[in-house]
């Protein structure tokens, strides 16, 4: 149980455009779903968390005009990168939290901005 | 702001060794996870412990509260166990809000 799904798993975009990235929880329901941000050999870092039905709080250095998050439901979230550039290429993972204690990780999505 | 400390940073094993990855944190925590990060990127929880000792399978985790310290032990380790492993803490950040904060994992290559 507790699986959480991430699509596209890859994607390559030209600079400029816009890309989106799915995050559904399948058999579970999410009421807080978190997006991360891992560059080559870094950790992961937090990027924003968001709650159904409600506006994403965002990290510290995170544009939110840029990166776009909705929580439409307890079981799908999108992260948008809009005019999306080359130094936007990076490994995008969410989670979805059950409480406070329990958080399910997808298996992530590569994007590759040229 | 909690900071987590992991050694070693790589580790080399031989099949069959067993194999111990640590994870020390500077502040009080609510909850502790070991995460393992295949080359692909994918990663798949393994533990969430807030106290003492949990096993599944080959995989053991421990935490030690007072001393802020946590523990991921593998037994017989093969070749497939090869990842990265990520621990995260889970910390009060304030105005009702909790923060997950990760250290820079432990590549693990296990060899034949």
């Amino acid at each position: 149980g507790a699986v959480v799904s991430q699509h596209p798993s890859w994607v390559i975009c030209k600079s400029g455009t816009s890309v989106k990235i799915e995050c559904r929880s399948l058999d579970f329901q999410a009421t807080t779903m978190f997006w991360y941000r891992q560059f080559p050999k870094q950790s992961l870092m937090l990027m924003a968390t968001s709650n159904e039905g409600s506006k994403a709080t965002y990290e510290q250095g995170v544009e939110k005009d840029k990166f776009l998050i909705n929580h439409a439901s307890l079981t799908l979230s999108t992260l948008t990168v809009t005019s999306a550039h080359p130094e936007d290429s990076s490994f995008y993972i969410c989670s979805g939290g059950v409480g406070f204690y329990e958080q399910y990780f997808g298996p992530g999505t590569r994007l590759t901005v040229t | 702001k909690n900071e987590v400390e992991q050694s070693p940073q790589n580790l080399t094993a031989q099949e069959g060794e067993f194999i111990t990855i640590n994870c020390s944190y500077s502040v009080g925590i609510s909850a502790l996870h070991w995460l393992q990060q295949h080359p692909g990127g994918g990663i798949v929880s393994l533990f969430m412990l807030s106290s003492g000792k949990k096993k599944h399978g080959r995989l053991i985790a421990t935490i030690n509260i007072q001393e802020k310290h946590s523990s991921l032990h593998i037994t017989a380790s093969h070749p497939r166990d090869s990842a990265v492993y990520i621990c995260a803490v889970r910390s009060y950040s304030g105005a009702g809000s909790y923060q997950l904060t990760f250290g820079k994992g432990t590549k693990l290559s296990v060899i034949p």
